[in-house]
């Protein structure tokens, strides 16, 4: 069974401010997801990314998959409020541990 | 994307009894999946469920205290026997659609909005 570590797992930073979260794997990913989770909610699919080296942008949230397609990056710009929750990555149904992110206003 | 609803949203057992969760699914999918997580934490496969066939368990997840049924390509349902304090978790039904990006084929997995279930 493939592993997923995710880091940091907990990250608390001041709205405005901007971080990447990471997902790594000793074995290649067919393909990765991102999903983002509020509490009482289901996860909710960010993106997937296929080929290594791929870039994908969603509003202020850019998404790496390496060029080895073991790694894979969340960078969030100017972070806001609004981006508070469980950030996981997930292949093939295994998903990492999770990074809990608090904005704080 | 696909959509999913679960039922119920979240309930309240007495230890001893047994909960059925039911969850569908806006279209056919290729592959249902159950999950469960405490919060705060990620997720946890429970089993993989096949329609027309048993469900395929993950290990330490076993079919008499979580039976499974997919009776089609919709819908599928999850009962916890046998309930105990430490079955107190939230359950997630999951489904697996095919996607493309350019030449290449994947599968995305969208979930339900879950199951908080207490039991006391």
């Amino acid at each position: 069974t493939q592993l997923l570590e995710q880091s940091p797992q907990f990250l608390s930073i001041q709205e405005g401010e901007n971080l990447t979260v990471y997902c790594n794997s000793s074995s290649v990913f067919s393909s990765l997801q991102w999903y983002r989770q509020e509490p009482g909610e289901g996860p909710v699919l960010l993106v997937t990314v296929v080929t290594g080296g791929e870039v994908k942008k969603l509003k202020r949230l850019t998404f790496q998959f390496g060029d080895a397609r073991k790694d894979s990056s969340l960078h969030i710009t100017a972070a806001q409020t609004g981006d508070t929750g469980l950030y996981l990555c997930a292949s093939l149904g295994v998903f990492g541990q999770g990074t809990r992110l608090t904005i704080n206003p | 994307s696909a959509v999913i609803s679960q039922k119920p949203s979240r309930d309240i057992c007495q230890r001893g009894t047994s909960l059925t969760i039911q969850c569908q699914v806006d279209s056919q999918v290729t592959m249902m999946f159950w999950y469960r997580q405490q919060p705060g934490q990620s997720l946890t496969l429970i089993a993989t469920a096949n329609q027309g066939s048993e469900a395929t368990y993950e290990s330490g997840f076993v079919i008499d205290k979580f039976p499974i049924s997919r009776p089609n390509l919709t819908f599928s349902t999850l009962t916890v026997s046998n309930m105990s304090p430490e079955d107190s978790s939230i359950y997630l039904c999951s489904a697996l659609r095919a996607g493309t990006s350019g030449p290449s084929s994947y599968n995305e997995q969208f979930f339900g909005p879950g199951t908080r279930l207490t039991v006391l």
